[in-house]
């Protein structure tokens, strides 16, 4: 079984202010892990995965995030907030092989605020 | 390159009427997921579909809904009778394959009065 457990439901910062979005996963075998944002009205857009390769992740838009296997820990930052990242961000894992391969379990979701 | 279609993008019915909703996949791609995704959450897996047959429907709620694939390219959804509890946004993804990944269309917000 896999879950995912995202921090905060709302996340509020300054612009030009680090953004830390956190997410806890677990899973019985090593996990993918990934990012999605989602603007109103619009589907879901892949920031980053982690796959097994590096731990630590670049994204689109700034984003990065670091995969923590002793924390169960995936959680996403960027060092400056711009306006422009004021939307709604999914946190999701995957398990790669089995009957389950692909299928994606997602967090409940961080609306992250943006201030000028 | 044209992104994940769906349709339409706003449904609203009555309760016991039923209702379907459309998607068509990025060319090529081999994997279709449709999710629902209930206002504050994050979305849920339906079915999963490879080529036509689906792979995974254990989550879908087989009583009222249905799903078909027909020839490996677009699909369709329904419900039917639609019930109060079924509104939410109805969101159609789709890879190449199982473990690539997936691209979101940008859903059918279905509202059931």
């Amino acid at each position: 079984a896999q879950s995912v457990t995202q921090l905060g439901s709302h996340v509020s910062v300054s612009e030009g202010a680090l953004v830390l979005l956190r997410c806890n996963y677990s899973s019985s075998v090593p996990p993918y892990l990934f990012w999605y944002v989602q603007y109103p009205n619009q589907g879901l857009q892949l920031l980053l995965k982690y796959t097994s390769a590096a731990t630590l992740v670049k994204g689109i838009n700034g984003f990065e995030a670091e995969f923590k296997k002793s924390e169960t820990s995936f959680h996403l930052t960027k060092p400056s907030a711009h306006m422009s990242d004021a939307a709604e961000y999914f946190c999701a894992v995957s398990t790669p092989g089995g009957t389950s391969y692909g299928k994606l379990t997602f967090g409940q979701g961080t609306i992250l605020t943006v201030h000028p | 390159e044209a992104g994940v279609v769906q349709s339409p993008r706003y449904k609203i019915i009555e309760k016991k009427q039923p209702v379907a909703f459309w998607c068509n996949p990025i060319s090529g791609h081999n994997t279709l997921y449709w999710y629902l995704q209930n206002l504050g959450q994050g979305p849920e897996l339906l079915i999963r579909y490879e080529n036509e047959e689906a792979v995974d429907d254990s989550q879908l709620p087989k009583d009222r809904f249905s799903a078909e694939r027909l020839k490996g390219v677009d699909s369709t959804l329904k419900i039917q009778p639609a019930e109060l509890g079924d509104s939410a946004v109805y969101l159609c993804a789709s890879s190449l394959a199982g473990w690539d990944e997936q691209f979101f269309g940008p859903g059918t917000r279905l509202t059931v009065l």
